[in-house]
């Protein structure tokens, strides 16, 4: 079956700009989560969903961060105002219960 | 507040070597760990998840265990081969409070197989 989908896979903003990525999970997984990985580093948690809940957004480094799972399938994660520090890899995961958590190719956020 | 450490940060072998990949973290208090491949542009593939209850778990040539008390885990790989090349990262579930779900990654070990 499908994996875990995000779009769009590249995007390069200009400074200031709003921006929303996307992640379609693997159907019927309940949990939906968000990192974001800087170069050389390993994967930092923002946020994740059981169903449309969002049940931990301790992660989202400022208010200009949120996101939203409004039927509990595909999720979207907006950036307002980009700053070039948003600069990063942005990964989606999900997972069926409290377990194996499987990850999409992630997006590549790059402001300019 | 929990911390992963791998070492090393990079390692480079010839083609056929027995390996062993280091992560630990500093709370005891786990629900699972997992570990992770990680391929340039792409995603993470997850190679083993141990549940705290265990020990060990194997797949293939890939053996991790897990020391939960004394925050440790190891991936051995057998019989490297120059496809094992990649980064590979150790994350761990914190059990309890609100932090259900959430994985505190390492920041990596970079893998190279020389033929």
């Amino acid at each position: 079956g499908a994996g875990v989908s995000q779009s769009p896979r590249y995007k390069v903003t200009k400074r200031g700009q709003d921006v929303a990525l996307r992640c379609d999970p693997i159907s019927g997984h309940v949990s939906l989560y968000w990192y974001r990985q800087a170069l050389g580093q390993g994967p930092e948690f923002l946020t994740y969903f059981n169903y449309e809940a969002q049940q931990d957004k301790s992660g989202l480094p400022n208010d200009r961060f949120s996101a939203e799972r409004p039927e509990g399938s595909i999720s979207t994660l907006t950036i307002q105002r980009t700053e070039q520090r948003d600069s990063a890899m942005y990964r989606c995961a999900s997972s069926p219960t409290w377990n194996e958590q499987y990850f999409g190719p992630g997006t590549r956020l790059t402001v300019t | 507040k929990q911390e992963v450490t791998q070492i090393p940060a990079a390692l480079s072998v010839p083609e056929g070597e027995n390996l062993v990949l280091n992560c630990s973290f500093t709370d005891s208090a786990i629900y699972n760990l997992q570990w992770f491949r990680q391929d340039p542009g792409k995603g993470l593939t997850s190679l083993l998840l141990i549940q705290s209850s265990q020990r060990e778990q194997t797949s293939g040539r890939l053996n991790a265990s897990l020391d939960k008390s004394s925050g440790r885990s190891t991936l051995y790989i057998a019989a490297s081969q120059p496809g094992d090349s990649a980064t590979y990262l150790c994350a761990v579930w914190d059990a309890g409070g609100t932090s259900y779900g959430k994985l505190t990654f390492g920041q990596g070990t970079i893998l190279t197989v020389h033929p």
